[in-house]
């Protein structure tokens, strides 16, 4: 699986749109970028998975230029509830022995 | 929503105790995976199965271990629980591998 860096952690306001980047240098050409959600005491949850270019569903949008070699994950308008640890994977999803490595996860903080 | 349920959910035991942590998954998953993590830290993998009599070791290195009679069911043991086996432990099911439903987690503390 491709290693992943992302920022340890960061705080916003409630109302605020909050993008949080993962790089991704060496992210090979079957490869999937793939975030999860976990707040705390509670097991990660599965929030969006892209290849290219831009994916949008209820809960986030997912941009990733044209290089592959980051991703942005958006949250849009976020409130108190948002505050949760999100991590970046990349991987093949086709690989039927794929394994998931979370690393440490962005800790984002939303504050009244 | 996915579902995957974890009993107990939080467990209290002295040092020597057998026990076995219980995972289920109705959604007929062949893949189930166990993950140990500690308040604040890293998730990490320590055992998965991709299928009914199939167990593998993850990453992390534990003194647990699982067995997978039926698709749906994936528990996991500890012969001796010692202090060092606190922790939470998550357990998740998965069709393709990639995208993975998690149960709610057992909290375990060994006194």
């Amino acid at each position: 699986l491709a290693k992943t860096t992302q920022p340890i952690s960061m705080d916003s306001y409630e109302g605020q749109e909050v993008n949080i980047t993962c790089s991704h240098n060496n992210i090979a050409t079957n490869d999937y970028i793939t975030w999860y959600q976990q707040f705390p005491s509670q097991g990660p949850r599965f929030i969006i998975q892209g290849y290219k270019t831009k994916v949008t569903n209820e809960v986030a949008s997912l941009f990733i230029p044209a290089d592959r070699k980051s991703s942005t994950l958006s949250l849009p308008r976020v409130s108190l509830s948002d505050t949760a640890v999100y991590y970046c994977l990349v991987g093949d999803r086709n690989n039927a022995g794929n394994m998931l490595t979370f690393g440490g996860g962005t800790r984002l903080m939303v504050k009244p | 929503e996915a579902d995957i349920y974890q009993t107990p959910r939080y467990l209290v035991i002295g040092t020597g105790k057998k026990i076995t942590l219980e995972c289920s998954q109705t959604m007929g998953h062949d893949k189930m995976y166990w993950y140990q993590q500690d308040p604040g830290m890293e998730l990490h993998l320590i055992h998965y199965s991709y299928g009914v009599n199939s167990t593998e070791k993850g990453d992390l290195s534990s003194e647990s271990t699982v067995s997978r009679i039926r698709t749906e069911h994936f528990p996991l043991t500890l012969e001796s629980a010692r202090p060092s086996h606190t922790s939470q432990y998550l357990c998740a099911s998965s069709e393709s591998g990639y995208e993975q439903y998690f149960g709610p987690g057992t909290r375990l503390t060994v006194t």
